[in-house]
């Protein structure tokens, strides 16, 4: 059964930084691609950024560009989302989604809260 | 402002049948399969429709999607209470200003 676990959300002020991790098991995990969406009541659901199975390609939207950064450990089965220089505009569950073999997403975590507020 | 468009709820009796709609344009859905997530209240999206009309194994038959040009629709019979849930649409874009993977804005469908 897959399985995706994020963690690491909270609340932080503007400003601040925050890393995200997401395991993962019930899967061979170097073999797929990954994304972080992000989801907020007034925006709806919104990718946020994608990484390789292999962890050399990257790709990010332009509302986080050169601030976040997506990385992935093929040996812990873990990806991680590095959040700069955070906005409120940022503020937002946070879901590690699994790339499927073909082109669509099939699995999303339970989703982490990251709130941006002074 | 989603990148494809939904009707913002939808609602019918128990038994009923409904569909939701899911409009976008040719550098989306007129070019790329569509997917269709459902979402339980307070749980994550779960995939209901891939490939614009499969179904992963578990989800009943009740649930359907098609396509025609830059429109899809999901289409849900036999309606019954535990439906109840927002519905997103979601596909590739090849306008990556609009980031690769685009959805719907969602729509809550309500069993009467």
């Amino acid at each position: 059964e897959v399985q995706l676990v994020e963690s690491g959300g909270g609340l932080i002020q503007p400003g601040g930084s925050l890393r995200l991790s997401c395991t993962a098991s019930g899967f061979t995990f170097s073999s797929y691609a990954m994304h972080w969406v992000r989801q907020t009541p007034g925006k709806g659901l919104e990718w946020v950024s994608a990484i390789s199975g292999s962890g050399f390609g990257t790709y990010y939207a332009d509302s986080v560009k050169g601030r976040f950064t997506v990385s992935r450990d093929n040996s812990k089965n873990t990806l991680f989302l590095q959040m700069n220089s955070l906005r409120a505009e940022d503020t937002a569950v946070y879901y590690c989604v699994k790339n499927s073999s073909g082109y669509y997403i099939d699995y999303w975590g339970h989703g982490t809260l990251v709130t941006v507020s002074s | 402002q989603s990148v494809l468009t939904q009707p913002p709820s939808v609602s019918a009796a128990p038994g009923q049948r409904v569909t939701i709609s899911c409009f976008g344009s040719s550098s989306n859905i007129g070019n790329n399969y569509v997917s269709w997530y459902q979402q339980l209240p307070g749980t994550a999206p779960k995939l209901l429709i891939y490939e614009n009309n499969k179904r992963p194994s578990g989800i009943p038959d009740r649930f359907s999607g098609s396509k025609s040009g830059t429109s899809a629709t999901l289409g849900i019979t036999g309606l019954q209470t535990g439906d109840e849930a927002d519905y997103y649409c979601g596909t590739w874009d090849s306008n990556l200003s609009a980031g690769p993977l685009v959805f719907g804005g969602g729509t809550k469908l309500t069993v009467l």
